[in-house]
């Protein structure tokens, strides 16, 4: 199985910052890499998928990037509604998985 | 209006079996390849399982610690996906959404979400 770890856990920021968050694949998953953003009570919203391709109606201030087994979710200006748990996912082989989750709070 | 919803979600005891629909409308149900998610009470998200349409095959995938327990099927012309859950354990305890998933840029991907139902085991 390929093991998806996200750092970091968790995450203190102001409305305005730049956000980076990060996850590292136990081995290569090519361009099979997702991001998802989950609020409390709430479906998962889809961000980002294969690696770097912004998903219809997120504001662009949202960015993926990387390569391989690294890569990177930016958040370019942190928005009062981007408070929230991401979550990486590979689904380049079965069984599919998620990293266990970032959660972005107010500084 | 394009949108998943999931029912069926319940308190169980430990051993017993409960069955969750995904009623799904809005979109070509039997095109799409189907998936359920669970989130345990502190904890991530966690894949389930996986159905194929049945023009790709129909078969199913399932993550270790449910094989053997849980079945995903799917009725096409109602438009509804089941995942049947036997054998439960207290740590089946989980929200459990359905979403569709969706194939793009060497990536699959879940992209439509239900909001989830409840199931806990429990004695």
């Amino acid at each position: 199985d390929i093991q998806m770890t996200q750092s970091p856990s968790s995450l203190s920021a102001f409305v305005g910052d730049r956000v980076t968050i990060t996850c590292r694949a136990s081995q290569s998953t090519s361009r099979s890499l997702n991001w998802y953003q989950h609020k409390p009570g709430t479906a998962p919203k889809l961000l980002i998928y294969g690696v770097s391709s912004l998903q219809s109606g997120v504001p662009s201030r949202f960015s993926g990037s990387g390569s391989g087994t690294d890569f990177t979710l930016t958040i370019s200006s942190l928005q009062p509604e981007d408070f929230a748990t991401y979550y990486c996912q590979q689904s380049y082989t079965i069984p599919w998985t998620f990293g266990q989750g970032t959660k972005v709070e107010i500084k | 209006e394009v949108q998943l919803v999931e029912s069926g979600g319940d308190l169980v005891k430990p051993g017993g079996s409960l069955r969750l629909s995904c009623a799904a409308s809005g979109f070509i149900f039997s095109n799409a390849w189907m998936t359920w998610v669970r989130q345990a009470p502190g904890k991530g998200l966690e894949w389930v399982g996986r159905v194929k349409s049945k023009d790709d095959g129909g078969t199913t995938d399932y993550a270790a610690p449910v094989k053997g327990r849980f079945s995903i099927s799917r009725h096409d012309s109602k438009k509804i996906l089941y995942l049947q859950m036997n054998s439960l354990k207290t740590e089946d305890t989980a929200v459990y959404y359905c979403a569709t998933v969706r194939y793009q840029l060497l990536s699959r991907y879940f992209d439509l979400w239900g909001r989830g139902t409840l199931v806990t085991v429990s004695s």
